[in-house]
């Protein structure tokens, strides 16, 4: 079974620095998609960036970009320029390649960003 | 487009009670999700629904009863519920046979059980 593993339940960043999110996952599949999601006090779960496992190229989302290494099997977004409302918490998640599967969370980590 | 739309957005239940969950969605997606969320916890599976016929149950209670009418639309009908059943719904949709098949979620629906 797959499992994702986000090591830092709590992160904090002064708004306009850069700060980096964690997440690991474990899978034997070698085609697969990860996503990371943030949730803020809404509760309501956006998707921010999403990354092909075949692809070498790291994805961008405007602020957003993901440090993808498949030999490590990790998965780190870079927030970078924080704003306010990047406060949220961020989970990151795994979706094998097989249509119509589940997405595999991980436990969350809660950004706070300060003024 | 990508929007899911789920109501109510809050609920209050008695344990005899009989209630419904639903969600739409307009985009198309053939593939629909229920996920129960704790509070600072993440979204855990229910149910998937794939071409209207439900293609995964994660051993959920039978007090939780899913139904998908049409492709646009997913009801969770709730019966004899626990308190512990208390937690945020969330509905979530997907396009199959597409590259990503990104799950795009609702707002959520927050059940208390009393």
């Amino acid at each position: 079974a797959q499992t994702v593993t986000q090591s830092q339940p709590e992160m904090s960043v002064q708004e306009a620095e850069t700060v980096t999110l964690s997440c690991t996952y474990d899978t034997s599949e070698s085609d697969y998609y990860l996503f990371w999601y943030k949730q803020p006090p809404s509760r309501q779960m956006i998707l921010v960036i999403r990354q092909e496992a075949y692809k070498q190229q790291n994805a961008t989302e405007n602020r957003f970009s993901v440090n993808f290494q498949k030999a490590a099997k990790s998965f780190s977004l870079k927030i970078s320029d924080s704003q306010l409302g990047d406060a949220a918490m961020y989970f990151c998640a795994y979706r094998r390649e097989t249509s119509g599967s589940r997405l595999t969370f991980g436990e969350g980590t809660q950004l706070t960003v300060n003024p | 487009d990508t929007e899911v739309t789920q109501t109510p957005k809050h609920l209050v239940m008695g344990m005899t009670n009989k209630k419904s969950l639903k969600c739409e969605q307009h985009m198309g997606h053939r593939a629909m999700y229920w996920y129960k969320q704790k509070a600072k916890k993440p979204p855990e599976l229910m149910f998937v629904y794939s071409y209207e016929k439900l293609s995964i149950n994660e051993s959920v209670p039978s007090r939780f009863s899913p139904e998908c009418p049409n492709s646009s639309l997913l009801n969770l009908h709730l019966h004899a519920l626990q308190p512990e059943d208390s937690a945020l719904y969330l509905c979530a949709s997907s396009q199959l046979q597409e590259s990503w098949e990104t799950q795009y979620f609702g707002p959520g629906t927050r059940l208390l059980v009393l």
